[in-house]
């Protein structure tokens, strides 16, 4: 079965720093993978997600992540983050089928 | 265009008590999810259906029961509600295997 390790449960950040979101996923074949974002009291929305063609992916609101299987990686990055960047973020694995396994999440605290 | 949406938002209820969350969407997608998100536990799926009177079994079924009679609606009923079923729960379709997720915005549940 697949799963979906995210590094560091909160992370914070200072307005207009790099964000350095972490994923790694553990899967025998090749993997789709997503990011999902989570603002407050709201349901997740995609952020992006890679399905084996470039393994650099760019998304909405400035975000890219990059695919490393030698790393089995697909780590979330945004070069200056902003204060709307604040919410819970997700990475998820999909392998074969179309069902997701999630990561627990990372919570993004943007420092004015 | 409402998209995908989940009613109640809010249900508090009594141990041992039926409940249903319902889930509903307007894009015809062929396939619906329910996932139930708990802190450090990310999303777990419940139940899936690829299809009208086609559904499945996730990662957390046991306590649930699904039907899809119809394809935009998919409801989840908790048959005896217990304390452990407190959780914010989430409905989410997709139009094809491996296509996109998108989720409603989440049905808050406290179960007393």
């Amino acid at each position: 079965a697949q799963s979906v390790t995210q590094l560091g449960s909160h992370v914070s950040v200072s307005e207009g720093a790099l964000v350095l979101l972490r994923c790694n996923y553990s899967s025998s074949v090749p993997p789709y993978l997503f990011w999902y974002v989570q603002y407050p009291n709201q349901g997740l929305q995609l952020l992006l997600k890679y399905t084996s063609a470039a393994t650099l992916v760019k998304g909405i609101n400035g975000f890219e992540a990059e695919f490393k299987k030698s790393e089995t990686s697909f780590h979330l990055t945004k070069p200056s983050a902003h204060m709307s960047d604040a919410a819970e973020y997700f990475c998820a694995v999909s392998v074969g089928d179309y069902k997701l396994s999630f990561g627990a999440g990372t919570t993004v605290t943007v420092r004015a | 265009d409402a998209g995908i949406t989940q009613s109640p938002r809010y249900k508090i209820t009594e141990t041992g008590r039926q409940v249903t969350l319902m889930c509903h969407q307007t894009w015809s997608h062929s396939y619906m999810f329910w996932y139930r998100q708990d802190l450090g536990h990310g999303l777990r799926l419940i139940y899936y259906s690829a299809a009208a009177d086609i559904t499945d079994k996730g990662e957390v079924p046991d306590g649930y029961v699904v039907s899809r009679s119809k394809t935009e609606n998919f409801p989840l009923t908790l048959e005896s509600a217990t304390r452990s079923q407190t959780s914010v729960y989430f409905c989410a379709s997709s139009g094809g295997a491996w296509e996109t997720q998108y989720f409603g915005p989440g049905t808050r549940l406290l179960v007393l």
